[in-house]
């Protein structure tokens, strides 16, 4: 069965420093993609980064960048210069089959201190 | 802009009634999904359609059900709310992008607080 691990509940980060959130995924599907999503209080879900299970490169999208580790089925989000606004849950999710279906972690809840 | 709505940000309803969730998205997409979200638990699939008129079971369809008349529009249906029904739930959409790609990024509307009592 496919998984998604993201093994740390919480974590406080302070302004200006990069944070690195981890995600482990499991699943004997060659071809899949992994996601990062952001969820401030207010509760909306907004997409951050993609990487898919063929791309060469890391994905980044401006201060988010995605490190992946392939072999350790591991697909960490890097937040650079962390802002207040940062602040939020964030959760990584894994395509599975054909239809995009996704299958979320747990969540990080990330408070960026002044 | 790609956008999302949900017909109540809060609701509270009692045991047993039956509680209709609206989602519409102006992006033409194909997909669309409803999830459920637990502290904790991370999002859990409900339901998913990838046409009109077609839905599919996710992972924890029981005591839900869909229905989708229009491309833009899925609903979600509680027919006898519980409380173990008292969740968040949220709506998102997809266009078909293959096995891999942008394509099949899911946009989320803002979700829907439902307390029932």
């Amino acid at each position: 069965a496919q998984k998604i691990t993201q093994t740390q509940p919480g974590m406080f980060v302070q302004e200006k420093e990069a944070v690195t959130l981890d995600c482990t995924y499991d699943t004997s599907d060659p071809s899949y993609g992994l996601f990062w999503y952001k969820q401030p209080s207010s509760g909306e879900m907004i997409f951050l980064i993609y990487q898919g299970s063929y791309d060469q490169q890391n994905a980044t999208e401006g201060r988010y960048s995605l490190n992946f580790q392939k072999a350790r089925k591991s697909a960490n989000l890097v937040i650079s210069a962390s802002q207040l606004g940062d602040s939020a849950m964030y959760f990584c999710a894994m395509r599975q089959g054909s239809w995009g279906k996704l299958q979320f972690g747990a969540g990080t809840q990330v408070v960026v201190t002044p | 802009d790609v956008k999302v709505t949900q017909s109540s940000r809060y609701l509270v309803k009692r045991t047993g009634e039956k509680v209709f969730l609206e989602c519409v998205q102006d992006m033409d997409h194909e997909n669309m999904f409803w999830y459920r979200q637990d502290p904790g638990l991370g999002l859990r699939l409900i339901y998913f359609s990838y046409d009109v008129k077609m839905k599919e079971k996710g992972d924890i369809p029981e005591g839900y059900s869909v229905s989708r008349e229009k491309k833009e529009r899925f609903s979600l249906i509680l027919e006898s709310a519980s409380t173990n029904q008292t969740s968040m739930y949220l709506c998102a959409s997809s266009t078909l992008g293959g096995s891999s790609g942008h394509g099949e990024t899911q946009y989320f509307g803002p979700g829907t607080r439902l307390l029932v009592l």
